[in-house]
């Protein structure tokens, strides 16, 4: 069975500190996507990682692939009260490219509090 | 990146009645797809809307229940039919507009409550 893990599901962290947000999947993928969704909102890229290494980098995110491991993070570096807000990993499980075959994690819903 | 329009953005409806959302995006696209984001939960796919095609449906979802027109390469319907309060959920639109990484870009959703 195709199977995208989030972990934690609930984070809730205090301003300025860092944490991790871990995505497992359960099968070869060329292709890992980030999202976030705020509280009513649709869904916002944030990083898509195609190769094994591959590092991306926006503000206080950054988010790695490791294909081998079949483990994606996104770290958050120095929180703030703005990147408040769910955040979902998905993985192409279209067998050497995409479909668009999406499979969505369960999300993580982070809160960070003064 | 594109701009993708959704209609209704919400709706209240009666079971037994049927509800037709619509998708439009201000840029011809090959691949369109449907979600379903059951109340806290996160996302599902229903269907991919190709323009010329049938749409191809995932696993546990049929035609008969969520028929999707693709007329174009910038507007696709869903129609939720003969609804329950089961399909009580938010229902998203994407389309793949970046051919390099093909990354989904979302509408902003329709939010449908049956009672």
């Amino acid at each position: 069975e195709l199977k995208v893990e989030q972990n934690p599901l609930f984070l809730s962290m205090q301003e300025g500190k860092n944490y991790t947000i871990y995505c497992n999947y359960s099968t070869t993928s060329d292709r890992l996507y980030w999202y976030r969704q705020d509280p009513g909102k649709s869904l916002e890229s944030l990083f898509v990682l195609l190769s094994n290494g591959a590092v991306k980098q926006e503000g206080r995110l950054m988010a790695s692939l490791d294909t081998k491991a079949r483990l994606s993070t996104l770290h958050i570096t120095a929180a703030v009260h703005d990147l408040s807000a769910t955040y979902f990993c998905a993985v192409d499980m279209t067998p050497g490219g995409s479909q668009g075959n999406l499979i969505f994690g369960k999300g993580t819903k982070l809160s960070v509090k003064p | 990146s594109a701009v993708i329009s959704q209609k209704p953005s919400r709706d209240i409806c009666q079971r037994g009645t049927s509800l037709t959302i619509q998708c439009q995006v201000d840029s011809q696209v090959t691949m369109m797809f449907w979600y379903r984001q059951q109340p806290g939960q996160s996302l599902t796919l229903i269907a991919t809307a190709n323009q010329g095609s049938e749409a191809t449906y995932e696993s546990g979802f049929v035609i008969d229940k969520f028929p999707i027109s693709r007329p174009n390469l910038t507007f696709s319907t869903l129609t939720v039919s003969n609804m329950s309060p089961e399909d009580s959920s938010i229902y998203l639109c994407s389309v793949e507009f970046d051919y390099f990484t093909d990354t989904q870009y979302f509408g902003p959703g329709t939010r449908l409550t049956v009672l």
